[in-house]
């Protein structure tokens, strides 16, 4: 079946690194692919999504490409800074785009220190 | 701005106890959802609910009920609450379950004991 893979975390940066937080997928089809974040104390919220191969989802200085020939979907941030500490979860959905079906990353827990 | 809201934020039950996760969104969305949320799993879908008066099984709703009772809430109840159901509770809504937007909760974080 589908899958979502995460690197494991935390990944703990110091502020104005860059960040990369892999994320590649198994799919029948072609899916479309979000990176959603969750803020201390906060629920999920939506940063970016990407919904054929080649596109190239941005939102608050993120970035992620979908690519499809690599089956991947890695979300970066050229200078991160410490309010972006945060779990990120990838995610994708079948190709008519079912949220009943969204399968989840186990989520990546990114620290930026100042 | 409230978007979706949930409570109670934090519950300690006791094994057999029962409650009920309120859940209301106003954002005029038909579609929302419960997941749960536990280390090593993922966010697994409990029940959804894609427009007012239909509910549905996800992937996980052995153990729970759901009512949708009008097209704002959503409703999640344990019966008899079992250690197993420990775990973090998300209610979420989007317009439909086609290519939306999921708007999430802050969550509820339920220890059964």
């Amino acid at each position: 079946g589908d899958s979502v893979t995460q690197m494991e975390g935390p990944v703990t940066l110091s502020e104005e690194a860059f960040l990369t937080i892999n994320c590649t997928y198994t799919a029948t089809g072609y899916p479309s692919l979000f990176w959603y974040v969750q803020y201390p104390g906060e629920g999920l919220q939506l940063l970016l999504k990407a919904t054929k191969a080649d596109d190239k989802g941005s939102n608050k200085g993120f970035e992620a490409t979908y690519r499809k020939e690599t089956t991947s979907f890695h979300l970066e941030k050229g200078s991160v800074q410490v309010s972006d500490s945060a779990v990120y979860f990838c995610a994708l959905s079948d190709l008519a785009g079912n949220n009943r079906k969204l399968i989840w990353g186990l989520g990546t827990s990114l620290a930026v220190n100042p | 701005n409230a978007g979706v809201t949930q409570t109670p934020k934090f519950q300690v039950l006791k094994t057999g106890q029962s409650m009920t996760l309120q859940c209301a969104q106003d954002m005029n969305h038909n579609s929302m959802y419960w997941y749960r949320q536990d280390p090593g799993m993922g966010l697994r879908l409990i029940y959804y609910s894609a427009s007012e008066g239909t509910t549905d099984k996800g992937e996980v709703p052995n153990g729970y009920n759901v009512s949708r009772l009008n097209k704002r809430e959503f409703s999640l109840r344990l019966e008899s609450a079992a250690p197993s159901q420990t775990s973090v509770y998300f209610c979420a809504s989007s317009v439909g379950t086609s290519g939306n937007t999921i708007y999430f909760g802050e969550g509820s974080w339920l220890t059964v004991v």
